[in-house]
């Protein structure tokens, strides 16, 4: 149990598209979920918290206006690059707190590669 | 910033035990200390966690010093396959369950 998908795995676009990401918890329902970036040879970045129904926790640096967040059920919640540009590529991330959990263990999603041209 | 200190990589012959140290020093007393593992170009993979007590399951083992300033988790009997970044991360249970992750410990097995 306690399986995270993402889709698509891997995206190009051209610069000033917009790019959504989906992240689902498919044997289980989500109290939280959460939104990483990686960029090559770095760790991951949190860059916010998601709950169902209410407004995202955005990270200090991060724009909100250019990563929207909607957490729409307990097992589904999106991401979407508006106006990506090429500093935007990178390897965003999803995880999900199974709800019941002790100590609310984050299970992580495969992981999106993002690439704008 | 992350509370954890680890080693920047390690090397370790298959069949055998890896043993990867993480240090916390300023760790509080309803911190838990997790454990996350990383393949290349993969999502980070849940291994263990714990509060004071060792933990075992099925991947491997957490060893919490009685003071709590450090933690090894072992892996008994490693594989190819467990080459990866490993994270050691110290979680606040009134964080919402946010992890900050540091550089982690490359560890890479050998035939």
């Amino acid at each position: 149990g306690a399986v995270v998908s993402q889709h698509p795995s891997w995206v190009i676009c051209k610069s000033g598209t917009s790019v959504k990401i989906e992240c689902r918890s498919l044997d289980f329902q989500a109290t939280t979920m959460f939104w990483y970036r990686q960029f090559p040879k770095q760790s991951l970045m949190l860059m916010a918290t998601s709950n169902e129904g209410s407004k995202a926790t955005y990270e200090q640096g991060v724009e909100k206006d250019k990563f929207l967040i909607n957490h729409a059920s307990l097992t589904l919640s999106t991401l979407t690059v508006t106006s990506a540009h090429p500093e935007d590529s990178s390897f965003y991330i999803c995880s999900a707190s199974r709800a019941g959990d002790d100590q609310e263990t984050q299970y992580f999603g495969p992981g999106t590669r993002l690439l704008v041209l | 910033d992350a509370k954890t200190t680890q080693p920047t990589s390690m090397d370790c012959a298959e069949g055998r035990a890896a043993n990867l140290p993480c240090n916390h020093s300023t760790i509080s007393g309803n911190e838990y200390v997790y454990w996350y593992r990383q393949i290349h170009s993969q999502g980070p993979q849940y291994i263990i966690h714990g509060l004071k007590n060792n933990e075992t399951n099925e991947m491997a083992s957490l060893i919490i010093t009685e003071d709590r300033k450090s933690s090894t988790l072992i892996l008994p009997h490693a594989t190819l396959r467990d080459t990866a970044v490993y994270y050691c991360i110290v979680r606040d249970p009134d964080s919402w369950g946010k992890l900050q992750f540091g550089a982690g410990t490359q560890v890479v097995v050998t035939p």
